[in-house]
Protein backbone atom coordinates (compact mmCIF):
# COMPACT_ATOMS: atom_id res chain seq x y z
CA UNK A 1 0.00 0.00 0.00
CA UNK A 2 1.19 3.49 -0.83
CA UNK A 3 2.06 5.96 1.12
CA UNK A 4 -0.17 8.36 -0.64
CA UNK A 5 -3.53 7.65 -2.03
CA UNK A 6 -4.52 8.29 -5.97
CA UNK A 7 -7.74 6.92 -7.59
CA UNK A 8 -6.44 3.78 -9.97
CA UNK A 9 -7.80 5.55 -13.35
CA UNK A 10 -9.20 8.25 -14.92
CA UNK A 11 -10.52 8.68 -18.03
CA UNK A 12 -11.51 11.16 -20.43
CA UNK A 13 -12.22 12.14 -24.64
CA UNK A 14 -9.56 14.09 -26.49
CA UNK A 15 -10.20 17.68 -25.43
CA UNK A 16 -11.87 17.42 -22.58
CA UNK A 17 -10.06 18.20 -18.74
CA UNK A 18 -9.63 15.71 -16.04
CA UNK A 19 -8.08 15.83 -12.83
CA UNK A 20 -6.50 13.71 -10.58
CA UNK A 21 -6.37 13.35 -6.52
CA UNK A 22 -3.55 12.86 -4.37
CA UNK A 23 -4.25 12.51 -0.36
CA UNK A 24 -1.32 12.24 2.08
CA UNK A 25 -1.37 13.24 5.76
CA UNK A 26 -0.04 16.32 7.83
CA UNK A 27 3.25 14.87 7.75
CA UNK A 28 3.94 15.62 3.80
CA UNK A 29 1.15 16.91 1.44
CA UNK A 30 -0.37 18.76 4.01
CA UNK A 31 2.47 20.36 5.16
CA UNK A 32 5.31 20.95 2.44
CA UNK A 33 4.81 22.77 -0.83
CA UNK A 34 7.16 19.88 -1.95
CA UNK A 35 4.67 18.10 -4.23
CA UNK A 36 5.36 16.89 -7.92
CA UNK A 37 3.85 15.29 -10.49
CA UNK A 38 5.31 12.56 -12.86
CA UNK A 39 4.24 11.21 -16.34
CA UNK A 40 5.08 7.49 -16.44
CA UNK A 41 4.86 5.43 -19.92
CA UNK A 42 5.07 1.73 -20.45
CA UNK A 43 8.30 1.14 -19.96
CA UNK A 44 10.35 4.34 -19.56
CA UNK A 45 11.25 6.19 -16.23
CA UNK A 46 9.32 8.85 -14.81
CA UNK A 47 9.74 12.31 -16.08
CA UNK A 48 8.69 15.30 -13.87
CA UNK A 49 5.86 17.32 -14.92
CA UNK A 50 4.52 19.70 -11.63
CA UNK A 51 6.84 20.54 -9.10
CA UNK A 52 6.21 22.73 -5.75
CA UNK A 53 2.65 22.14 -5.99
CA UNK A 54 1.70 24.01 -9.28
CA UNK A 55 5.15 24.68 -10.75
CA UNK A 56 5.91 23.63 -14.58
CA UNK A 57 9.58 22.71 -15.88
CA UNK A 58 10.08 24.11 -19.06
CA UNK A 59 9.11 22.08 -22.01
CA UNK A 60 5.65 21.12 -20.26
CA UNK A 61 2.40 22.35 -21.90
CA UNK A 62 0.28 24.37 -19.81
CA UNK A 63 -2.23 22.38 -20.09
CA UNK A 64 -0.82 20.62 -17.04
CA UNK A 65 -1.75 22.54 -13.60
CA UNK A 66 -1.18 21.38 -9.87
CA UNK A 67 -2.93 22.86 -7.21
CA UNK A 68 -3.08 21.59 -3.28
CA UNK A 69 -5.63 22.28 -0.65
CA UNK A 70 -4.60 20.99 2.60
CA UNK A 71 -3.73 17.40 2.63
CA UNK A 72 -5.15 16.80 -1.38
CA UNK A 73 -2.88 17.49 -3.99
CA UNK A 74 -4.53 17.63 -7.42
CA UNK A 75 -3.21 17.70 -11.10
CA UNK A 76 -5.58 18.57 -13.47
CA UNK A 77 -5.01 17.82 -17.64
CA UNK A 78 -6.73 20.14 -19.91
CA UNK A 79 -7.63 19.49 -23.99
CA UNK A 80 -7.25 16.00 -23.40
CA UNK A 81 -4.60 14.63 -26.00
CA UNK A 82 -3.92 10.90 -26.89
CA UNK A 83 0.16 11.15 -26.37
CA UNK A 84 -1.44 12.19 -22.65
CA UNK A 85 -2.25 8.59 -21.82
CA UNK A 86 -0.09 6.91 -19.14
CA UNK A 87 0.57 6.66 -15.58
CA UNK A 88 0.64 9.89 -13.50
CA UNK A 89 1.86 9.28 -9.89
CA UNK A 90 2.53 12.34 -7.10
CA UNK A 91 5.23 12.83 -4.46
CA UNK A 92 5.84 14.80 -1.33
CA UNK A 93 8.61 15.02 0.71
CA UNK A 94 7.86 13.60 4.27
CA UNK A 95 9.08 15.16 7.15
CA UNK A 96 12.22 12.75 9.19
CA UNK A 97 14.24 12.40 5.58
CA UNK A 98 11.68 10.71 3.29
CA UNK A 99 9.98 11.12 0.28
CA UNK A 100 6.46 9.13 -0.08
CA UNK A 101 5.08 8.43 -3.61
CA UNK A 102 1.13 7.54 -4.89
CA UNK A 103 0.04 4.21 -6.17
CA UNK A 104 -0.33 5.67 -9.83
CA UNK A 105 -2.71 6.79 -11.49
CA UNK A 106 -3.81 5.25 -15.69
CA UNK A 107 -5.21 8.18 -17.43
CA UNK A 108 -6.84 6.33 -20.59
CA UNK A 109 -7.69 8.77 -23.65
CA UNK A 110 -10.93 7.73 -24.89
CA UNK B 1 22.20 16.96 -22.46
CA UNK B 2 21.34 15.90 -18.49
CA UNK B 3 21.59 12.25 -18.82
CA UNK B 4 21.78 9.66 -15.97
CA UNK B 5 22.89 6.40 -16.99
CA UNK B 6 22.00 3.14 -14.45
CA UNK B 7 24.27 -0.36 -14.79
CA UNK B 8 24.72 -3.05 -12.61
CA UNK B 9 21.43 -4.80 -12.57
CA UNK B 10 20.65 -8.49 -12.80
CA UNK B 11 19.81 -11.45 -11.30
CA UNK B 12 20.72 -12.76 -7.84
CA UNK B 13 19.84 -15.67 -5.45
CA UNK B 14 18.32 -14.14 -1.84
CA UNK B 15 21.22 -13.21 0.29
CA UNK B 16 23.20 -12.11 -2.45
CA UNK B 17 24.87 -8.82 -3.01
CA UNK B 18 24.61 -6.22 -6.04
CA UNK B 19 26.18 -3.29 -6.98
CA UNK B 20 24.62 -0.85 -8.85
CA UNK B 21 26.63 2.38 -10.57
CA UNK B 22 24.77 5.39 -12.03
CA UNK B 23 26.87 7.53 -14.74
CA UNK B 24 26.08 10.99 -14.47
CA UNK B 25 26.97 13.86 -17.44
CA UNK B 26 25.60 16.57 -18.92
CA UNK B 27 25.45 18.87 -15.68
CA UNK B 28 27.84 19.44 -12.14
CA UNK B 29 27.33 16.32 -10.25
CA UNK B 30 29.09 17.45 -7.07
CA UNK B 31 26.42 20.32 -7.02
CA UNK B 32 23.61 17.67 -6.80
CA UNK B 33 22.34 15.58 -3.92
CA UNK B 34 21.81 11.91 -5.27
CA UNK B 35 19.02 9.61 -4.37
CA UNK B 36 17.86 5.89 -5.57
CA UNK B 37 14.57 5.60 -5.68
CA UNK B 38 13.09 1.60 -7.16
CA UNK B 39 9.75 0.33 -8.52
CA UNK B 40 7.91 -3.05 -8.30
CA UNK B 41 6.31 -3.88 -11.40
CA UNK B 42 2.74 -2.47 -11.48
CA UNK B 43 3.67 0.08 -8.51
CA UNK B 44 4.52 3.27 -7.38
CA UNK B 45 7.88 4.21 -6.78
CA UNK B 46 9.65 4.28 -3.68
CA UNK B 47 12.46 6.07 -1.92
CA UNK B 48 15.53 4.17 -1.18
CA UNK B 49 18.33 6.37 -0.23
CA UNK B 50 20.11 9.89 -0.48
CA UNK B 51 23.77 10.89 -0.35
CA UNK B 52 24.68 14.57 -0.32
CA UNK B 53 26.88 16.63 -2.55
CA UNK B 54 30.24 15.73 -0.71
CA UNK B 55 29.01 12.35 0.26
CA UNK B 56 29.53 12.44 3.69
CA UNK B 57 26.10 12.37 4.69
CA UNK B 58 23.35 9.86 3.50
CA UNK B 59 19.70 8.49 4.55
CA UNK B 60 17.74 5.35 4.24
CA UNK B 61 14.46 3.70 3.99
CA UNK B 62 13.91 1.68 6.93
CA UNK B 63 13.46 -1.05 4.65
CA UNK B 64 16.89 -1.54 3.75
CA UNK B 65 18.42 0.20 6.20
CA UNK B 66 21.59 -2.14 7.36
CA UNK B 67 21.42 -3.94 3.99
CA UNK B 68 22.18 -1.00 1.43
CA UNK B 69 24.72 1.69 0.67
CA UNK B 70 25.22 4.69 -0.81
CA UNK B 71 28.01 6.20 -2.21
CA UNK B 72 29.54 8.52 -4.96
CA UNK B 73 32.63 9.37 -6.61
CA UNK B 74 32.47 13.18 -8.01
CA UNK B 75 35.98 12.73 -9.44
CA UNK B 76 33.92 10.28 -11.99
CA UNK B 77 30.71 11.70 -11.70
CA UNK B 78 29.23 8.69 -10.43
CA UNK B 79 27.27 7.15 -8.04
CA UNK B 80 26.72 3.81 -6.21
CA UNK B 81 24.39 1.54 -4.74
CA UNK B 82 25.77 -1.72 -2.42
CA UNK B 83 23.00 -3.93 -1.65
CA UNK B 84 23.61 -7.10 0.59
CA UNK B 85 21.44 -9.59 2.06
CA UNK B 86 18.85 -8.90 -0.89
CA UNK B 87 15.63 -10.50 -0.04
CA UNK B 88 13.13 -11.07 -2.69
CA UNK B 89 11.00 -7.63 -1.70
CA UNK B 90 14.24 -5.66 -3.15
CA UNK B 91 12.94 -6.89 -7.02
CA UNK B 92 12.25 -3.95 -8.77
CA UNK B 93 13.69 -1.28 -11.21
CA UNK B 94 16.50 1.13 -9.64
CA UNK B 95 16.66 4.60 -10.75
CA UNK B 96 19.33 7.26 -9.87
CA UNK B 97 17.89 10.05 -9.55
CA UNK B 98 19.26 14.08 -9.57
CA UNK B 99 17.22 16.14 -7.37
CA UNK B 100 16.86 19.83 -7.12
CA UNK B 101 15.41 21.32 -3.75
CA UNK B 102 13.90 18.19 -2.71
CA UNK B 103 12.20 17.54 -6.55
CA UNK B 104 13.53 14.87 -8.27
CA UNK B 105 13.78 16.71 -11.91
CA UNK B 106 16.43 14.15 -13.50
CA UNK B 107 15.52 10.21 -13.58
CA UNK B 108 17.87 7.95 -15.24
CA UNK B 109 16.64 5.06 -17.82
CA UNK B 110 16.45 2.38 -14.89
CA UNK B 111 18.42 -0.82 -14.24
CA UNK B 112 16.52 -3.76 -13.10
CA UNK B 113 17.20 -5.91 -10.20
CA UNK B 114 15.68 -9.26 -9.97
CA UNK B 115 16.26 -11.60 -6.83
CA UNK B 116 15.29 -15.11 -7.12
CA UNK B 117 16.73 -18.87 -6.55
Amino acid sequence: QSALTQPPSVSGSPGQSVTISCTGTNSDVGYYKRVSWYQQSPGTAPKLIIYEVSNRPSGVPDRFSGSKSGRTASLSISGLQAEDEADYYCSSYRSNITWVFGGGTKLTVL
Amino acid sequence: EVLLVESGGGLVQPGGSLRLSCAASGFTFSSYWMHWVRQSPGKGPVWVSRVSKDGTSTNYADSVKGRFSISRDNTKNTLFLQMNTLRGEDTAVYYCVRVNDYTMDVWGQGTTVTVSS
